[in-house]
């Protein structure tokens, strides 16, 4: 079965400084990889998904994420934070194939100040 | 844009009692999902449901469980008789085959 670790529960950084939020992941093929984030009083919004082809992936607000095979992880990055990224974050993996129904980590905290 | 969209937003019951949450998911989509998260813990998967059935569950989701979809726009979960352990926020999440996710804005279950 699949599993994600996300081993920072609460980040704080200060605005326009740059963001690393990690994520490491267990499956024994090729997962389909998730960022969502959740601003208060929120659904969980897809920032950006790996199915395959390009490790270096784009996804909305500025944020990329990048997959490394050999170290298991998917990191979420922005070159520069802005308040309104304050929110939590969430990874997730799924099988690839069929109906990919996300595993989550158990999200991190991101806080930012002025 | 079209949204998922969760009623109420907050319900509190009593332990024992019968709840069901509503979902109106975005209309083209042909796929349901409930997930739950705990206070500080993981999103959990409850249920899919496709063509007006279940497709998967987790081991959470055991006989107390239900989920419906009464009419062309609902999409509800049932729990028969609440547990304090219910407690948590549930998602309710559509999509369309192929596609992503979208998610709800979640409903908080309190159950005293």
């Amino acid at each position: 079965a699949q599993s994600v670790t996300q081993p920072d529960i609460h980040i704080t950084v200060s605005e326009g400084a740059s963001l690393e939020l990690r994520c490491n992941y267990s499956y024994g093929a090729t997962p389909y990889l998730f960022w969502y984030v959740q601003s208060p009083g929120q659904g969980l919004q897809l920032l950006l998904k790996y199915f395959s082809g390009d490790t270096l992936v784009q996804g909305i607000k500025g944020f990329e994420a990048e997959f490394k095979r050999s170290q298991s992880s998917f990191n979420l990055r922005k070159p520069s934070v802005h308040w309104s990224d304050a929110a939590e974050y969430f990874c997730a993996v799924s099988r690839s194939g069929g109906s990919y129904i996300p595993t989550f980590g158990r999200g991190t905290s991101l806080i930012v100040h002025p | 844009e079209p949204e998922v969209t969760q009623t109420p937003s907050h319900q509190v019951t009593q332990m024992g009692q019968e709840v069901i949450l509503r979902c109106v998911p975005i209309s083209n989509h042909l796929y349901f999902y409930w997930y739950r998260q705990i206070l500080g813990q993981k999103v959990e998967f409850l249920v899919s449901f496709y063509n007006n059935e279940i497709s998967e569950k987790s081991e959470i989701f055991d006989d107390q469980f239900s989920v419906e979809r009464p009419d062309g726009s609902n999409f509800t979960l049932k729990i028969r008789s609440t547990k304090l352990e219910d407690s948590a926020m549930y998602f309710c999440a559509s999509k369309v085959a192929g596609g992503e996710q979208f998610f709800g804005p979640g409903t908080r279950l309190t159950v005293l």
